[in-house]
């Protein structure tokens, strides 16, 4: 079974530019994660979905950050524009949610790593 | 506030010995994650912890769960080089689906 799928694995854009990072989650998987990575500030969760819907989205920078899911295989992670420190690997992660005997462990996709210079 | 707290960050061992890596978290949760991540991958998933007292053991690596203490350890038992990789807890919060990472533990193992 295919695992989380993210694309483009790596971006290098100017800054002022579009960005547009994509998201496939596992397969009946109804909640999806996006965090980002750095050395200075490690793991930060941006936002979450549960059934296409944004939950929580207190941990997106600011407004030049925007996610979207608008069905339940496909989610955007756009920054518009970009600055060089916004430079970071930005994960995609999804799970099944809690109910039931669900456990809520994350299920990553291999990340994508953007250069803004 | 959030906060999950990893000690420590870094951490060089030699091989064949033990250690403990320890996560506090500040406010109630009972599901505590512990996942590995080698440079330049991604972050895969270790142990899932659900309840106070929980106890989880693969290989060289023993998980547990004092959620009165809000604490746990990752024990690391005769340490090889294959170990070598960050690791991270995590928690979840007011029992949703929120997912909070600690600073990650970066641990190498020297022959």
């Amino acid at each position: 079974d295919a695992g989380v799928i993210q694309s483009p694995r790596h971006e290098v854009t100017e800054m002022g530019q579009e960005v547009t990072l994509r998201c496939k989650p596992i397969s009946g998987h109804n909640s999806l994660f996006w965090y980002r990575q750095t050395m200075m500030r490690g793991l930060e969760l941006l936002i979450y979905f549960n059934n296409n819907v944004p939950i929580d989205d207190s941990g997106m920078p600011e407004d030049r950050f925007s996610a979207k899911m608008p069905n339940a295989s496909f989610s955007t992670l756009k920054i518009q524009p970009s600055e060089p420190r916004d430079s970071a690997v930005y994960f995609c992660a999804s799970n099944p949610g809690l109910a039931g005997s669900n456990t809520g462990e994350l299920f990553f996709g291999e990340g994508s790593r953007l250069t803004v210079l | 506030e959030l906060k999950v707290e990893q000690n420590p960050l870094f951490l060089s061992m030699q091989e064949g010995k033990n250690y403990t890596i320890y996560c506090n978290y500040s406010t109630t949760s009972d599901r505590l994650y512990w996942y590995r991540q080698d440079p330049g991958k991604s972050l895969e998933s270790l142990f899932v912890l659900l309840s106070n007292g929980a106890v989880k053991q693969e290989g060289r690596l023993m998980a547990s769960l004092d959620t009165k203490a809000r604490l746990s350890t990752l024990h690391i038992t005769a340490a090889v080089h294959d170990l070598s990789a960050t690791y991270f807890c995590a928690v979840v919060f007011d029992n949703n689906n929120d997912m909070r990472f600690g600073a990650g533990t970066r641990l190498t193992v020297k022959p």
